[in-house]
């Protein structure tokens, strides 16, 4: 099992320039998430889905829009990418739950900078 | 609201000695929590979590709900365990969110 995998790894984009990032998992989880790292901030949920078809605002959500069309896929876009999106993206999943929280599993990150 | 609180933005420590990462959280609930932690340029993985009660590479956590701590211990560290470590809060309805604490930079010197 390959786990939770993120395409791609680097990326360099101009100001207003759009980009997709794409999150896969194969461990059949119902649960995705999309951080984001910065230095000093820790990590930060930017949006999360609870099953297929369905997504929900974090913590961080202004200029990134998501989509999770199949199960197994979680994607992040940024429609018109700024400085501020400079930034390692992280995706996560985990099992859907009774109602508390369960380990998430992480990708390897996408390191992202905004020129 | 939740929070995760970790004090220490950088704790270096000498190889052998002890090292405790400390944890506090904010939630008047039954919490869950967890420690994450994160290698040189590697993914975040699950260090522990309080309910597994397990002693995972030598590190514990006590739940204190008192307190509202989780503080990460381990009586020797190793250059190993050099890294990022973050601690993580749950809930009860959370959906499987997670409120990440800003994290602490472990540096084991020899």
């Amino acid at each position: 099992n390959a786990g939770v995998t993120q395409t791609p790894k680097f990326r360099v984009l101009k100001t207003g320039q759009s980009m997709t990032l794409l999150c896969a998992q194969d461990m059949n989880h119902e649960y995705m998430y999309w951080y984001r790292q910065d230095p000093g901030m820790g990590l930060r949920l930017i949006h999360y889905s609870v099953g297929e078809g369905t997504t929900a605002k974090g913590e961080v959500p202004d200029g990134y829009n998501v989509s999770r069309l199949k199960k197994q896929n979680f994607l992040l876009g940024l429609e018109s990418a700024a400085p501020s999106q400079t930034s390692v993206y992280f995706c996560a999943s985990s099992s859907k739950t009774s109602g508390s929280s369960d380990t998430q599993y992480f990708g390897p990150g996408t390191r992202l900078t905004v020129l | 609201a939740q929070r995760v609180t970790q004090p220490e933005k950088l704790l270096s420590v000498f190889k052998g000695a002890p090292v405790e990462l400390k944890c506090n959280y904010s939630y008047s609930g039954s919490p869950e929590l967890f420690w994450y932690v994160q290698y040189s340029r590697q993914r975040l993985q699950l260090l522990l979590r309080h309910i597994s009660r397990e002693s995972i590479k030598g590190f514990t956590a006590d739940l204190n709900k008192g307190e509202t701590s989780f503080h990460l211990k381990k009586p020797f560290a190793q250059e190993e365990d050099s890294a990022m470590y973050y601690c993580a809060l749950g809930w009860w309805g959370s959906q499987g969110n997670l409120i990440f604490g800003k994290g602490t930079k472990l540096s084991v010197k020899p």
